[in-house]
């Protein structure tokens, strides 16, 4: 199994819809998450730390639950900008090991 | 404010040919990476270098090799190309767990 696994999609939702992905990984010994963005043939890029409290920015919430094992993405009112792979991104900090999950790709619609 | 800088941005090699990615951070980070990413299988760790003077395998490292110049370079060589390689593979630092990434390069092997 995977040490962190996601829903590769891909998901297509109408403008001004809110969709959410989930992530779920299997080591308790990630200490750390994060949710990243990569657009197409980009390279990727942050979008947000997630905090077990759980976290807000702007249109994106980010969850943890920790006892589940897993990560939560929720995007309300999509944009057509929004339409990108979102990769799930775990790290064990005592040794910096960096896990990424293989993404799941979201096209926003007119 | 360049980042990460990675050259080639693209190459095509026969099998058999060798070369060396090359990877430039200005952003004095202690931490880089070398990843590759394939279709359905997301990043996968190919190195890791958590300072300078410093090297370790990843999920993936067999056929390559790396060296940490100094801290801001961290190469990639490819002794031997194989069609297996074909890949796009990407070169990060980063500080508090966070990845900055290059553009990537865009390896073919033919």
């Amino acid at each position: 199994r995977k040490e962190v696994e996601q829903d590769p999609g891909p998901f297509n939702v109408p403008e001004g819809a809110t969709v959410a992905f989930n992530c779920t990984y299997s080591n308790s010994a990630s200490q750390s998450f994060f949710w990243y963005r990569q657009d197409c043939r980009k390279e990727p890029k942050l979008l947000m730390s997630v905090y077990s409290s759980g976290n807000e920015d702007g249109r994106f919430t980010a969850q943890l639950n920790r006892a589940s094992q897993y990560i939560s993405l929720l995007i309300r009112d999509s944009k057509l900008s929004d339409s990108a792979t979102y990769l799930c991104v775990g790290v064990k900090t005592s040794y910096d090991k960096v896990i990424f999950g293989p993404g799941t790709s979201l096209s926003v619609i007119p | 404010n360049a980042g990460v800088t990675q050259t080639p941005k693209f190459q095509v090699l026969k099998t058999g040919q060798s070369m060396t990615l090359q990877c430039a951070q200005d952003m004095n980070h202690n931490s880089m990476y070398w990843y590759r990413q394939d279709p359905g299988m997301g990043l996968r760790l190919i190195y890791y270098s958590a300072s300078e003077g410093t090297t370790d395998k990843g999920e993936v490292p067999n056929g390559y090799n790396v060296s940490r110049l100094n801290k801001r370079e961290f190469s990639l060589r490819l002794e031997s190309a194989a069609p297996s390689q074909t890949s796009v593979y990407f070169c990060a630092s980063s500080v508090l767990n966070i990845q900055y990434f290059g553009a990537g390069t865009r390896l073919s092997v033919l």
